[in-house]
């Protein structure tokens, strides 16, 4: 069964401390990674695709890297406005997409 | 601007009633989902269509049915609403990018 953890749960960060978010994972068959981030009450919001171990997608502050077992969403210099909820997933050959429980993440001025 | 529109943001039903949530894309995406969300339990997958007229079950299809007559269109069914089903549903498409509906918020009574 396809499974993806998100650590840490929390994390609660002073604007412009830089951190780091991991998502492991184990899939059948990887057919693509992703990023989401989601504000409260709303669907989340596509950041990136990663497709292949060694790829990096950047955009603004946020930089997403892959391994073979897992997945980095790294912050820099984070703003009020990256706090959200951070989710990954993991899509199979068989199309099926399997989701963490997400990182929140807090960012006090 | 690409969108995927979910035909109710807020719902409300009675237990027994059969229930309708549509969902609509405009990106000629093959892959459809529907999710449903709950705090604690992050985003479970309902059901999956690939293709027009498949459906594959996702992780906790019971008590859901699901209808894909055209590519653009995915409806969910709940064929007898329960107490149990009150949560966010959250319809998305995947193309090269995913994209997620702003979500429809059901309560039960």
């Amino acid at each position: 069964e396809d499974q993806v953890t998100q650590s840490p749960e929390a994390l609660r960060l002073q604007e412009g401390e830089s951190s780091s978010l991991n998502c492991s994972y184990t899939v059948s068959g990887l057919r693509g990674l992703f990023w989401y981030r989601q504000d409260p009450g709303k669907g989340p919001e596509f950041l990136f695709t990663l497709y292949s171990a060694g790829e990096e997608k950047e955009k603004e502050r946020l930089k997403a890297t892959l391994t073979k077992k897992e997945s980095f969403l790294h912050i820099t210099a984070p703003k009020p406005e990256d706090s959200a909820t951070y989710l990954c997933a993991v899509q199979a050959y068989d199309y099926k997409l399997s989701f963490g429980a997400g990182t929140t993440v807090t960012v006090r001025a | 601007d690409v969108k995927v529109t979910q035909s109710s943001r807020y719902l409300v039903k009675r237990t027994g009633e059969k229930v309708f949530l549509e969902c609509v894309q405009d990106m000629d995406h093959e892959n459809m989902f529907w999710y449903r969300q709950d705090p604690g339990l992050g985003l479970r997958l309902i059901y999956f269509s690939y293709d027009v007229k498949m459906k594959e079950k996702g992780d906790i299809p019971e008590g859901y049915s699901v209808s894909r007559e055209k590519k653009e269109r995915f409806s969910l069914i709940l064929e007898s609403a329960s107490t149990n089903q009150t949560s966010m549903y959250l319809c998305a498409t995947l193309g090269e990018t995913q994209y997620f509906g702003p979500g429809t918020r059901l309560l039960v009574l």
